[in-house]
This record gives C-alpha cells, structure tokens and sequence, in this order.
C-alpha cells in the first residue's frame, strides 16, 4: 500500500553508541525520503533526505542509506549525544504533493 | 529563513463548533498542506493544496473542509467539531517541484473538543 513501516517505535541507546531506525515502503515509484527530527514541544525538522538516484549520503553524525530492490530506508546516528534525544519520522513521496509518514521512532539517549 | 506560522498553539472549542485554523508561509511556496498527528498514528494529511484556490483530499478529509484564497495562507475548517477531531494540527509548505522538497512545518495547534 502507500503507507510507511517505521521501526522500532521506541529506542533507548547509551550515549556515544550509534542507533539505527528503518523504514519500509512498497510503491517502487517513490523516489524522495526525507527525515525528520520532533523535539518535545516542537514542530518536526527535516535533518537528512535521499533521492531514489542516491544510495547513501551522510551528514556530519547521520546518515540515509536507500535500497530501492528492498523497498527501504535507514536512518543512522553515530556518537549519539543527549540531545539527539527526539521523535524520528520518516516520509517518502512520488510526486512531491501527497508524502506518507512512519509512525515515529521515539529515541532516548542515556546520558 | 523558512517561517510558517500557525494562528494559536492552543485551542479549546466545544462540540459543534465551526473551527478555523490558519497558517502563514512567508516563502512563496506553491504546496501547503495540513496534517494532524496522534499518539501512535504519525503525521496523516488531511488535505494539501498546490495553487491558489487548488486543494486536495488527503488520507482523512471527512468533517474537514480548506480554504486557500491567497498563496500565503491555508485555512483549515472543521465545520462542526466534535470529540475525535482532537489532536495536534500541523501545517507545511513546500516549494512545487514534481519530485518532492523539503516540507516547512508549522508549530501546531493543539485542538481540545469539549
């Protein structure tokens, strides 16, 4: 269908270890997935987005890897400090207008 | 600097009630949408809208309506409240592309029906 498998719902790592959260999605012709970050109390962030002609891209600590013949995404999240601390979702789009949204990762980093 | 702003953060209303949201981009977007979020559900677009006085049915439209008259500002209208329409509201905007932009968000407001 059109919408988006997001796992696990809840994380909890140490901090400084790395934490990982995948999504799934079925319409091969998506081709644009964006994650976004939700601070308590705050509007969602976008912090990292793929396009389905990329396989990975990395951002300082995060980064998006795609496998578009298994139909999924990861989120990665090295040397995790406490204020990464958030609601974690994942989106994709084919057209740009309607997008589908995870359920949300809620990870906690133990200081 | 992207600003989406929405016109409350918190709301309290009563069954029945016709309720009007409002949200403002000063970015020149094309594309607005409105979703609502839950506990558990993630973000679910209710309607988007991707020109003036253009609008679209999302996942879950039913007792919502929109308005958008002018390319700023994308009205959400519940017609007559009731209980289940409480929730977190959300705008977004985001540039027209074909192929999907980063989405802007709004703050939210934070709807309570009596």
């Amino acid at each position: 269908g059109e919408n988006v498998e997001q796992h696990p719902s809840t994380l909890s790592v140490q901090e400084g270890d790395s934490a990982v959260i995948k999504c799934t999605y079925s319409d091969s012709a998506s081709n644009y997935f964006p994650w976004y970050k939700q601070e308590l109390g705050k509007r969602p962030q976008l912090i990292i987005d793929i396009r389905s002609n990329v396989g990975e891209k990395k951002d300082q600590r995060i980064a998006v890897t795609l496998n578009k013949t298994a139909k999924h995404f990861s989120l990665h999240i090295t040397e995790t400090q406490p204020e990464d601390s958030a609601v974690y979702f994942c989106a994709r789009t084919n057209t740009g207008n309607q997008f589908y949204f995870g359920t949300g990762t809620s990870l906690t980093v133990i200081p | 600097d992207v600003k989406v702003t929405q016109s409350s953060r918190y709301l309290v209303k009563r069954t029945g009630e016709k309720v009007f949201l409002e949200c403002v981009q000063d970015m020149d977007h094309e594309n607005m949408f409105w979703y609502r979020q839950d506990p558990g559900l993630g973000l679910r677009l209710i309607y988007f809208s991707y020109d003036v006085k253009m609008k679209e049915k999302g996942d879950i439209p039913e007792g919502y309506s929109v308005s958008r008259e002018k390319k700023e500002r994308f009205s959400l209208i519940l017609e007559s409240a009731s209980t289940n329409q409480t929730s977190m509201y959300l705008c977004a905007s985001s540039l027209r592309t074909g192929t999907g932009e980063t989405q802007y968000f709004g703050p939210g407001t934070r709807l309570l029906v009596l």
